[in-house]
């Protein structure tokens, strides 16, 4: 079964870079969620997506954004990169508002900021 | 405000006995929990889920016990594989006005040992 897709797997940026994370959520799956995880610490919820609009807004810093597609997928666009923006990005997607019975997680990708 | 806690960041069971992770919340309006399990360099996958209403339930070597009263749930696996080592995080599941939310606790990393 075709599962959450996520690119790049691994990503290394300089400070003040930007940086594009994509996700490719499981087909029919209309809600995409975005969670950042940095070393030792719990997954923490950005933002999310509910048929192409913001659903609902975690803590996501000004600097970055994110959007929908018409086709469901959705981009993280991290701009102004920090030292601090290293961590494990995942993506995940469920049917309907919310997720009645949770979400479906990609592997995530690794943003390493040098 | 930490809403999900889990209070031990680790824990190391021998092959064959029963591991315990337990994960206490404050919110009583949480109306379902669910059990995350995550490899390194993978996404969290779902394991196994606990309705508000109940107070367990069973999914092969896995049980979650769900105690509203003193806002704690546990999850009990038995016995308890190498394959089993990884990070589960208690995730309960916010539900407001038919949108969903799910909160992520610290996790708590499993080591089996052989």
């Amino acid at each position: 079964a075709a599962g959450v897709i996520q690119s790049p797997r691994h990503l290394i940026k300089e400070k003040r870079e930007t940086a594009t994370l994509k996700c490719y959520p499981i087909p029919r799956h209309d809600t995409v969620y975005w969670y950042q995880q940095g070393p030792g610490q719990d997954p923490q919820f950005l933002i999310s997506f509910y048929e192409k609009m913001q659903s609902d807004k975690g803590s996501i810093p000004d600097r970055f954004s994110a959007q929908q597609f018409s086709d469901y997928h959705s981009e993280l666009n991290m701009s102004s990169l920090e030292l601090g923006d290293s961590a494990l990005y995942f993506c995940a997607s469920s049917l309907g508002r919310g997720g009645r019975y949770g979400y479906t997680f990609g592997s995530g990708t690794r943003l390493t900021v040098v | 405000d930490q809403q999900v806690k889990q209070n031990s960041p680790s824990l190391s069971v021998q092959e064959g006995r029963i591991s315990i992770l337990n994960c206490d919340y404050t919110n009583s309006m949480f109306d379902y929990f669910l059990w995350y399990k995550k490899y390194p360099a993978e996404g969290p996958t779902f394991l196994i889920s606990i309705s508000s209403i109940k107070d367990k339930n069973e999914d092969g070597r896995f049980t979650v016990f769900l105690n509203k009263s003193a806002k704690h749930l546990s999850l009990h696996i038995v016995p308890s594989q190498p394959g089993d080592s990884a990070v589960y995080f208690c995730a309960p599941r916010q539900n407001r006005r038919g949108t969903y939310k799910y909160i992520f606790g610290t996790g708590t990393r499993l080591k089996v040992l052989a």
